[in-house]
């Protein structure tokens, strides 16, 4: 079965500098690839989705990459600042599927 | 919280009475899910439906059960809960148009909190 592994250690950045976050899988490459941020007591709110046949998508401070070969997507925050403090969660569809896998998250903090 | 209601949000019970939560969207979406998120875990699928009165087990579908007789609402049951299903429990809704990437972007509720005594 497919696993997703994300860093369960937070990641502590100071303001201003980019957090990169990271989402490893195995078995089958998804068609999509999506990242999505989690507040304590919230639910996840969807962030960006990236396809199997892209390598990167930009929103904003946001950029997500995409490696097949690697099987690993990368999550970039570019000038990070406090309020992206958060629980960041990678998720993955199948092309024949709406159902979703979700890693269990990394924790960013930025400290001011 | 993209129009979609869960309730309650909070609930304390004890080992073997039936509890059934519920969610309720106003978006008119055809896809709704249930998941439960523990430490460690991460989001696990429990249940998902696919249209009024279409549902189908997920990843962890032991000792739940789910209906919906309406496209709004999606109720999840456990039957005789038990200490395992204390969780945090989150629903979740996806359009049905606008093509395949539509239907993978999924959107939660805020999430109801279970503890099982």
């Amino acid at each position: 079965s497919q696993k997703i592994e994300q860093n369960s250690e937070a990641l502590n950045i100071q303001e201003g500098k980019t957090a990169t976050l990271t989402c490893n899988y195995t078995n089958y490459s998804p068609a999509y690839l999506q990242w999505y941020r989690q507040d304590p007591g919230r639910g996840p709110v969807f962030l960006l989705l990236i396809r199997e046949n892209e390598k990167e998508k930009r929103k904003e401070r946001l950029k997500v990459t995409f490696d097949t070969t690697l099987k690993q997507s990368l999550f970039h925050i570019t000038a990070s600042q406090p309020a992206d403090s958060a629980t960041y969660l990678c998720a993955l569809a199948r092309d024949s599927s709406y159902k979703l896998i979700f890693g269990s998250g990394t924790r960013l903090l930025v400290r001011p | 919280d993209a129009g979609i209601t869960q309730s309650p949000r909070h609930k304390v019970t004890e080992t073997g009475t039936p509890v059934t939560l519920r969610c309720h969207q106003t978006e008119n979406h055809r896809y709704m899910y249930w998941y439960r998120q523990d430490p460690g875990h991460g989001l696990r699928l429990i249940h998902y439906s696919y249209g009024v009165k279409d549902t189908d087990k997920g990843e962890v579908s032991d000792g739940y059960s789910v209906s919906r007789s309406k496209t709004e609402d999606f109720l999840l049951t456990l039957e005789s809960a038990t200490s395992s299903q204390t969780s945090v429990y989150f629903c979740a809704i996806s359009e049905s148009k606008g093509g395949q990437i539509a239907k993978n972007i999924q959107y939660f509720g805020a999430g109801t909190r279970l503890s099982v005594l």
